[in-house]
């Protein structure tokens, strides 16, 4: 099973501040097969980055993905005070698995 | 517009069987691929399994001994069955769409294991 690590943990930062997310996995996910979601509090998650780097439909140029192999990056251009929430990460390389989660903490 | 909603009982003995539907509107489940994903309370995700449209399925190795998924086509849902149990099956259950990434879910219903 390939398992995924995200850090930080907890993120506080400012609104217009930038918000850098990593996700490292424990083995090679093929084919750049790693997703984003962002969960905001008593939602259900919502899609933001599929394919490591192609942002899902209706969701803002602010939030970009990279990477490759095991180390992937969230990014968050501008934080604006509707980003709190957690984010995870998912592997579909070989089955699926989350990441643990990174809370976004708006100052 | 696509949307998913899970139903069925929010609370089942240990030992039972746990049922939940998702009912698909605005799209023929005939045409994807449709997962069930869990969330116990305060933590992160997991993947349960999913189904596509010639009923093929597949299920995450540490759930598959106890987990069926299908499709019923005349009422445009497709259901979950986990059977055996245990308080660590305790979760908010949400269906999706997609089988590798999900881009649609559900709003998800709590499922409660207690006698």
């Amino acid at each position: 099973e390939i398992v995924l690590t995200q850090s930080p943990g907890t993120l506080s930062l400012s609104p217009g501040e930038r918000a850098t997310l990593s996700c490292r996995a424990s083995q090679s996910v093929s084919s750049s097969y790693l997703a984003w979601y962002q969960q905001k509090p008593g939602q259900a998650p919502r899609l933001l980055i599929h394919d490591a780097s192609s942002r899902a439909t209706g969701i803002p140029d602010r939030f970009s993905g990279s990477g490759s192999g095991t180390d992937f990056t969230l990014t968050i251009s501008r934080l604006e005070p509707e980003d709190l929430a957690v984010y995870y990460c998912q592997q579909y390389g070989s089955s699926r698995t989350f990441g643990q989660g990174s809370k976004v903490e708006i100052k | 517009q696509v949307q998913l909603q899970e139903s069925g009982p929010g609370l089942v003995r240990p030992s039972e069987t746990l049922s939940l539907y998702c009912t698909v509107s605005g799209d023929s489940i005939s045409s994807s691929y449709w997962s069930w994903i869990r969330q116990p309370p305060g933590k992160g995700l997991e993947w349960i399994g999913y189904i596509y449209y010639s009923g093929g399925t597949n299920y995450n190795p540490s759930l598959k001994s106890r987990v069926a998924i299908s499709l019923d086509m005349s009422r445009n849902q497709f259901s979950l069955r986990l059977n055996s149990v245990t308080a660590a099956d305790t979760a908010v259950y949400y269906c999706a769409s997609g089988r590798g990434y999900f881009d649609l879910w559900g709003r998800g219903t709590l499922v409660s294991v207690s006698s």
